[in-house]
């Protein structure tokens, strides 16, 4: 199947800082989807980019799909944003495929 | 409306019992999924039903056994579970194909004792 690396595993942060993370992946993708998950399990959609750039609010990513990979950019990074960020793809197996996280700390 | 719920959110149970977790959502998507995540892991497939029928079974064990009763539902019954199959189990849906942006419900947390 398809092989999604997520980079950094773990990232901790300043209030008020940026952070860019990155997920490269093997193959050509039908979709690409960026979660947070929350520290209750939840999984928050925030963007489903398989292409092209996307910002929302202080959250923007970025997919150039013919070099296999996407950025997700946090800027003004607040203590909420803490968490695991998934990076999942849909490849040539038609299943959804998720890379292994990173982990966000954001400290006051 | 992008919600999709789970029911009981915690769950213990023996490894002689039956249980079942429930899945919903009312976006009109037809494909559902079930995920399990272990913790400090990514989640993981387990099943997908496009149009209430079973498309995609990733090998599970048969003590894990799902059931879409229509379009809106989706169900995990459970049956001799393992302490190993304790985790967090998600739903998630999407318009028929799985290209199309998956939304998931909160998780049901399982403890088999």
């Amino acid at each position: 199947g398809i092989q999604v690396e997520q980079s950094p595993p773990d990232l901790i942060l300043q209030e008020g800082a940026n952070s860019t993370l990155r997920c490269n992946f093997s193959d050509s993708v039908n979709n690409l989807q960026w979660f947070h998950q929350n520290p209750w399990g939840q999984l928050i959609n925030l963007f489903y980019i398989p292409s092209g750039t996307k910002q929302n609010g202080r959250l923007s990513a970025t997919t150039v799909a013919t070099e296999r990979y996407s950025l997700l950019y946090i800027s003004s990074s607040q203590t909420t944003d803490s968490g695991v960020y998934f990076c999942a793809v849909v490849g040539p197996d038609y299943k959804l495929s998720f890379g292994a996280g990173t982990t966000v700390t954001v400290r006051a | 409306d992008t919600e999709v719920t789970q029911t009981p959110k915690h769950l213990v149970m023996g490894m002689t019992n039956k249980k079942s977790l429930k899945c919903e959502q009312h976006m009109g998507h037809r494909a559902m999924y079930w995920y399990k995540q272990k913790a400090k892991k990514p989640p993981e497939l387990m099943f997908v039903y496009s149009y209430e029928k079973l498309s995609i079974n990733e090998s599970v064990p048969s003590r894990f056994s799902p059931e879409c009763p229509n379009s809106s539902l989706l169900n995990l019954h459970l049956h001799a579970l393992q302490p190993e199959d304790s985790a967090l189990y998600l739903c998630a849906s999407s318009q028929v194909e799985v290209t199309y942006e998956q939304y998931f419900g909160p998780g049901t947390r399982l403890t088999v004792t």
